[in-house]
């Protein structure tokens, strides 16, 4: 059974205090690693899909990162409107087609 | 563009009583998704469209749950009764591709279900 664990469960941060979230995952076999961000009271919004060990992927002030056990987000100089809850979540290959494993996510706070 | 529409975005009712959630994917995406997720949890995957057909149901208990997607567009998810461990925030997702992407799913904003 896939499984994908996250960690810290909550993060706060100064405005401009860099920091990394991870995600550790047991997979089959991995299709892919993906990363969406949660603002409260909304669905999720994807961010980056990774797909193999050395990938990285770059949004604005976010950095995501692959290895073969986990993945991380790295968050540079962060504004308080980066403020949510960022989840991550694997594919396998094999019959599970479109299906993601979500992982808890973890809650980011960044204050002025 | 117009995103995933999900109706209603709240519904209080009490236990044993039936409720029904709605959902309209993106123009264009055949996939759809249902998708529950429980207070300070990750979404989990309830059933899943190819069109019209239902590809992957295996996490929906089906002796209350049900969900249909006539036409291939808009998709009904019913609970039928209700319980209190029910409670929860019901997502719809769309994808445009058939059989596997890049993992992008289009999600609505979710309706928030709580059972008395």
């Amino acid at each position: 059974e896939d499984q994908v664990t996250q960690s810290p469960e909550a993060l706060r941060l100064q405005e401009g205090e860099s920091s990394s979230l991870n995600c550790s995952y047991t997979v089959s076999g991995l299709r892919g690693l993906f990363w969406y961000r949660q603002d409260p009271g909304k669905g999720p919004e994807f961010l980056f899909t990774l797909y193999s060990a050395g990938e990285e992927k770059e949004k604005e002030r976010l950095k995501a990162t692959l290895t073969k056990k986990e993945s991380f987000l790295h968050i540079t100089a962060p504004k308080p409107e980066d403020s949510a809850t960022y989840l991550c979540a694997v594919q396998a290959w094999g019959g599970g087609g479109n299906k993601l494993t979500f992982g808890t996510g973890t809650q980011l706070k960044v204050e002025l | 563009e117009a995103g995933v529409v999900q109706s209603p975005r709240y519904k209080i009712i009490e236990k044993k009583q039936p409720v029904a959630f709605w959902c309209n994917p993106i123009s264009g995406h055949n996939t759809l998704y249902w998708y529950r997720q429980n207070l300070g949890q990750g979404p989990e995957l309830l059933i899943r469209y190819e069109n019209e057909e239902a590809v992957d149901d295996s996490q929906l208990p089906k002796d209350r749950f049900s969900a249909e997607r006539l036409k291939g567009v808009d998709s009904t998810l019913k609970i039928q009764p209700a319980e209190l461990g029910d409670s929860a925030v019901y997502l719809c997702a769309s994808s445009p591709l058939a059989g596997g992407n890049t993992g992008e799913l289009f999600f609505g904003e979710g309706s928030r279900l709580t059972v008395l």
